[in-house]
């Protein structure tokens, strides 16, 4: 069963508008970790933000920013005055107790277009 | 740069026949994990090694193997290549495991033809 929803599979955007990207996540553990990578064109994937789940304080990271509501089990993502660069592929990640070395369950991943 | 090193980049092969990945993980980190990413599943999980142990399986077939080493890199084998296993590799690093973040290499193409 997929443990993490990404149910936006295209946002287009112009540029300097704001992007909010939606992750909900499923598990039974009480202690787990949340992740965003990026993917851009070229493929690499590279770590954004990491939050466990005894931190429900919400950041900003210069034009990023996360919400995150373990009442709703959400994890979202805000890229504030999106940028031409902010093209490409998020995806969440869940990380749960239970798989005690760490493995990534990722969502299916939103794609994000920002145009000039 | 994640200072997660792959190699090969893109690597076409035919089908039946076998093929390795490299990885060298970040300088001090001892977990290394190796992932799939493909149009129809997505980006899956497919082993994990600490310190030259392996430590977690996910949905690895067996036709694939791999192993870590004592200086720490990884390699990925993968036998009896499928058209099916065409698809990006990536190998990621992380300090230990549970909780960490993880750092991800470029990645290898691998196209089976």
């Amino acid at each position: 069963a997929q443990k993490v929803t990404q149910a936006q599979t295209e946002i287009s955007v112009v540029e300097k508008e704001d992007v909010t990207l939606d992750c909900v996540y499923e598990t039974r553990d009480t202690t787990y970790y949340l992740f965003w990578y990026k993917q851009p064109p070229s493929g690499e994937l590279v770590f954004l933000i990491r939050r466990n789940s005894f931190d429900e304080q919400n950041e900003i990271s210069g034009r990023y920013s996360w919400n995150f509501q373990k009442s709703t089990s959400s994890f979202n993502f805000t890229i504030t005055a999106s940028q031409v660069v902010d093209s490409a592929v998020y995806f969440c990640a869940l990380s749960e107790t239970t798989d005690s070395w760490g493995k990534l369950q990722f969502g299916a991943g939103t794609q994000v277009v920002v145009t000039p | 740069d994640s200072g997660v090193t792959q190699t090969p980049k893109h690597l076409i092969t035919a089908t039946g026949q076998r093929v390795t990945l490299r990885c060298s993980p970040r300088s001090g980190d001892l977990s290394v994990y190796w992932y799939q990413q493909s149009l129809d599943q997505g980006l899956q999980f497919l082993i994990q090694y600490y310190n030259g142990e392996e430590r977690a399986k996910g949905n690895i077939l067996e036709r694939f193997s791999a192993q870590q080493f004592p200086d720490l890199h990884s390699e990925l084998n993968l036998s009896s290549l499928e058209l099916g296993d065409s698809a990006l590799y990536f190998c990621a690093s992380s300090v230990r495991g549970l909780g960490n973040e993880q750092y991800f290499g470029p990645g290898t193409r691998l196209t089976v033809t």
